[in-house]
């Protein structure tokens, strides 16, 4: 069974840095979706940035950007120039090709301090 | 705003009580999930419906059921309510079957007492 791990509960950063979220995952299929959603306190759930398993570029959205390491089955978010806006929770998320469930890891919760 | 409708958004029941949860997908969207996420359990995947059929089924207790109408919203039925059904549900659309994104509406809150 496919499985997500994300080992860090809680992270902070300064206002105007750069933090990196990690996460891991666990699975026997080659091909694959992994995506970073976002949760605000307004419990809604936010797409961040999606990820092909069979693209070896990473993908980038402003100013959210992945380290995709298909060997290692890593799958970490990195945000620049952190605003008080991106508090939230991050859930890693996988999904295989094949399947419509989406897998969830427990979730970082990120502060930004100003 | 993703176009994911939910309602309504908070629910206080008690146990052994019965409620209806709703969802209306993105204009279009033909797969509805339904998702719980529990402070324990975290977010899981209960069941899939696309275009009025079931699809896929996750961690759904026999206690719940859903459906999808030919207006294509769906409906999720909690029963018998325990207070570990306490949670936030999530429905999120995507326009057919193995989409590469799901779209999640703002979910509902239910506190069981």
């Amino acid at each position: 069974a496919q499985t997500v791990t994300q080992s860090q509960p809680e992270m902070s950063v300064q206002e105007a840095e750069t933090v990196t979220l990690s996460c891991t995952y666990d699975t026997s299929e080659s091909d694959y979706y992994l995506f970073w959603y976002k949760q605000p306190p307004s419990r809604q759930m936010i797409l961040v940035i999606r990820q092909e398993a069979y693209k070896q570029q990473n993908a980038t959205e402003n100013r959210f950007s992945v380290n995709f390491q298909k060997a290692a089955k890593s799958f970490s978010l990195k945000i620049s120039d952190s605003q008080l806006g991106d508090a939230a929770m991050y859930f890693c998320a996988y999904r295989s090709v094949g399947d419509d469930k989406i897998i969830f890891g427990k979730g970082t919760r990120l502060h930004i301090l100003p | 705003d993703s176009g994911v409708t939910q309602t309504p958004k908070h629910l206080i029941t008690a146990t052994g009580q019965r409620v209806t949860l709703r969802c209306s997908p993105r204009s279009g969207d033909l797969s509805v999930y339904w998702y719980q996420q529990s402070l324990d359990q975290g977010l899981q995947f209960l069941i899939q419906y696309y275009n009025g059929e079931e699809r896929a089924k996750g961690n759904i207790l026999e206690r719940f059921s859903a459906q999808q109408f030919p207006d294509l919203h769906s409906e999720l039925n909690l029963s018998s309510l325990e207070l570990g059904d306490s949670a936030l549900y999530f429905c999120a659309s995507s326009p057919g079957r193995l989409w590469e994104t799901q779209y999640f509406g703002p979910g509902t809150r239910l506190l069981v007492l």
